[in-house]
């Protein structure tokens, strides 16, 4: 089945705990990005990606790093998270000149800072 | 900048009712697409419609259609026969063509359908 993997469903932790948010994709997608979802704020982009090796910054990247290594994998990495952190992420992927197709999000990651 | 304007934070409608959810948006470019995301509780994002700026003739899937006005930059969503299941959180997203094909996505309008 064609789909994005975020794992995990649910973080709670603690302020400046270094965490890591997996993701990915089995539909060979070069193009990766990453979301957070805020009350009254919609979705905004944090990083995306347009292949292996090639990652540049969306609106919000303060607090976050990406890195693409594999094509199918786009981790997100919080090294110091702090409670204005707390979001719903998304990691989404397409595929290159399908930009008429939508991207295909993952499940979610509901992480809490306290 | 592209922006994109969701002006119903909340809606609800009647079971088997038609209803009507309002997008703007705001941008220079000629050639664009539009999308309308569903989010139901279980927050899963789902492509409902998309729709392609050069293409005049409304999108429709199914109980889902849009109403595309270029000229007047609006992309409603319509949705008629409402079910249950319709439930949800509704966001309409723009992209633009060129190449990184950054989403923006509006606010979003909670719906609620009543039975």
């Amino acid at each position: 089945e064609a789909q994005v993997t975020q794992n995990p469903r649910y973080l709670i932790t603690v302020t400046g705990k270094k965490l890591t948010v997996t993701c990915s994709q089995n539909m060979n997608h070069e193009y990766m990005s990453w979301y957070r979802q805020d009350p009254g704020l919609g979705l905004r982009q944090i990083y995306y990606s347009m292949n292996v090796e090639v990652t540049d910054k969306g609106d919000v990247p303060e607090g976050y790093k990406v890195s693409r290594k594999e094509k199918r994998n786009f981790p997100l990495i919080l090294e110091s998270p702090s409670p204005n952190q707390t979001s719903l992420y998304f990691c989404a992927s397409r595929g290159l000149g399908t930009g008429s197709s939508g991207y295909t999000f993952g499940s979610g990651t509901r992480l809490t800072v306290v | 900048a592209q922006t994109v304007t969701q002006s119903q934070p909340e809606m609800s409608v009647q079971e088997a009712e038609t209803v009507t959810l309002s997008c703007t948006y705001d941008t220079s470019e000629n050639n664009y697409y539009l999308f309308w995301y569903k989010q139901p509780p279980s927050r899963q994002m789902i492509l409902v419609i998309r729709q392609e700026a050069y293409k005049q003739q409304n999108a429709t899937e199914n109980r889902f259609s849009v109403n595309f006005q270029k000229a007047a930059k609006s992309f409603s969503l319509k949705i008629s026969d409402s079910q249950l299941g319709d439930t949800a959180m509704y966001f309409c997203a723009f992209t633009d063509t060129s190449g990184t094909y950054k989403y923006i996505f509006g606010t979003g309008t909670r719906l609620k359908v009543l039975a």
